[in-house]
């Protein structure tokens, strides 16, 4: 019964490689977000979406691209892989975009060599 | 440009003490500020939050207490237990559409028994 799922949890792949990360919310929620954790511990904004609709995008490379089928799901693409890509991506939902608390998942981290 | 700040990466206390962790930020728009806490290999999950409106909010063992004017809040855990040993992420955001959460890098408490 877990609320904010995200697969795989961890991701070894070479650069120039294309990948995906899975996130699922059970909750119910409107919003769903990517968030980036680099080797500095940042958790920075990648994407925001409410109900499938993009609201935020924080100047990430289009190698990025981030789908929603519906306001469930919430996935992550990276074309062309780089090492810099290697992070923590976690995903997360809230009810609405604004003043409420998220729910992440447990995190993917993405090595890349 | 970073506008959620904990400037001490570290914070070691005894079993039974308290605990003070402290956040700065430099957005005046940011009207609601909460905290999380992150246990390896894990998601970040919702420990506490206060709105702009409050100088203080108490939840068991976990107080924020918030200082507009120096634009500082601080986390206050008593009496801190082993288990509280995690990392603590300071966030804030503002009211509106659109908004999104931004994190502080992140505070490792330990907590000795």
């Amino acid at each position: 019964d877990t609320a904010v799922s995200q697969t795989p949890k961890y991701l070894v792949t070479q650069m120039g490689n294309d990948k995906s990360i899975k996130c699922e919310q059970n909750l119910g929620h409107d919003t769903m977000y990517w968030y980036k954790q680099d080797s500095k511990k940042f958790l920075k904004i990648m994407f925001s979406y409410n109900n499938k609709e993009l609201i935020i995008n924080e100047t990430v490379p289009n190698r990025f691209s981030p789908k929603s089928p519906d306001k469930a799901h919430l996935n992550l693409h990276i074309n062309s892989l780089e090492l810099g890509d290697s992070a923590v991506y976690f995903c997360a939902s809230s009810q609405a975009s604004g003043n409420y608390g998220y729910t992440f998942g447990s995190g993917t981290r993405l090595t890349v060599v | 440009d970073q506008q959620v700040k904990q400037n001490s990466p570290s914070l070691s206390v005894q079993e039974g003490r308290i605990s003070i962790l402290n956040c700065d930020y430099t957005n005046s728009m940011f009207d609601y500020f909460l905290w999380y806490k992150k246990y390896p290999a894990e998601g970040p999950t919702f420990l506490i939050s206060i709105s702009s409106i409050k100088d203080k909010n108490e939840d068991g063992r976990f107080t924020v207490f918030l200082n507009k004017s120096a634009k500082h809040l601080s986390l206050h855990i008593v009496p801190s237990q082993p288990g509280d040993s995690a990392v603590y992420f300071c966030a804030a955001s503002y009211t509106g559409a659109n908004s999104k959460l931004t994190f502080g890098k992140g505070i490792t408490l330990s907590v000795r028994p």
